[in-house]
């Protein structure tokens, strides 16, 4: 079957850096993307990483070990506007697999 | 460039009652996908257009249906409705078939009592 594992709670302090763990269970695994949802909000594309390695986008990074079946989410020089819930996410045919989610708390 | 829109942003209603969600593509996007976000969960997958036609569907039974117009925009249509139905339906817009990254609207929250 296909699966993706998140931790379902992480909290952080402002400036800090935070890591957030995706592991995934599929055949035919073509990449993994990552999303933010605000409470109340659309989720929004943050990065994807179709090979293996780090993917920089300003404070965000995203890695990918495919022999692994492991990716995670680093966030850097964090901020309260970050307290939200982060998923892992991978196509598969027509859809987009999600995680359950992870929410991040960030606290002053 | 607009976003994804969806109406309403709320909705009530009663067991075994029909419901139509409407949702506006991105501007030049032509696929359009729905999820359903159960509270704590991550979107699942319902369906999704192109084109017009139905192109991939989740698990979800028939009395979960769609449409897409010429214009892209599109409607989630929910037959006999059930109270497990209770979600954030969230639609979403991309330029092709079968891409990572997906332009969400902002949802409807559907209640059923």
């Amino acid at each position: 079957g296909q699966s993706l594992e998140q931790p379902s709670e992480v909290t952080a302090v402002e400036g800090a850096i935070v890591q957030i763990n995706c592991t995934y269970q599929t055949s035919g695994f073509y990449g993994l993307s990552w999303y933010q949802q605000h409470d109340g909000g659309a989720p929004t594309f943050l990065s994807y990483n179709g090979l293996d390695g780090l993917e920089e986008t300003g404070r965000f990074s995203s890695f990918l070990s495919r022999s692994d079946s492991y990716g995670y989410l680093l966030l850097q020089e964090l901020q309260m506007k970050d307290s939200a819930s982060y998923f892992c996410a991978f196509p598969s045919g027509y859809a987009l697999n999600f995680g359950k989610g992870t929410s991040l708390l960030v606290t002053p | 460039e607009t976003g994804v829109t969806q109406s309403p942003t709320h909705l009530i209603k009663t067991r075994g009652q029909q419901v139509t969600l409407r949702c506006s593509s991105q501007s030049g996007h032509n696929t359009v996908s729905w999820y359903q976000q159960a509270l704590g969960q991550g979107p699942q997958f319902i369906f999704q257009y192109y084109r017009e036609e139905e192109n991939g569907r989740g698990n979800f039974p028939p009395r979960f249906s769609g449409l897409q117009f010429p214009n892209y925009s599109s409607e989630l249509n929910v037959n006999a409705l059930e109270l497990d139905d209770s979600a954030l339906y969230l639609c979403a817009s991309s330029s092709r078939v079968g891409t990572y990254e997906q332009y969400f609207g902002p949802g409807t929250r559907l209640t059923v009592t």
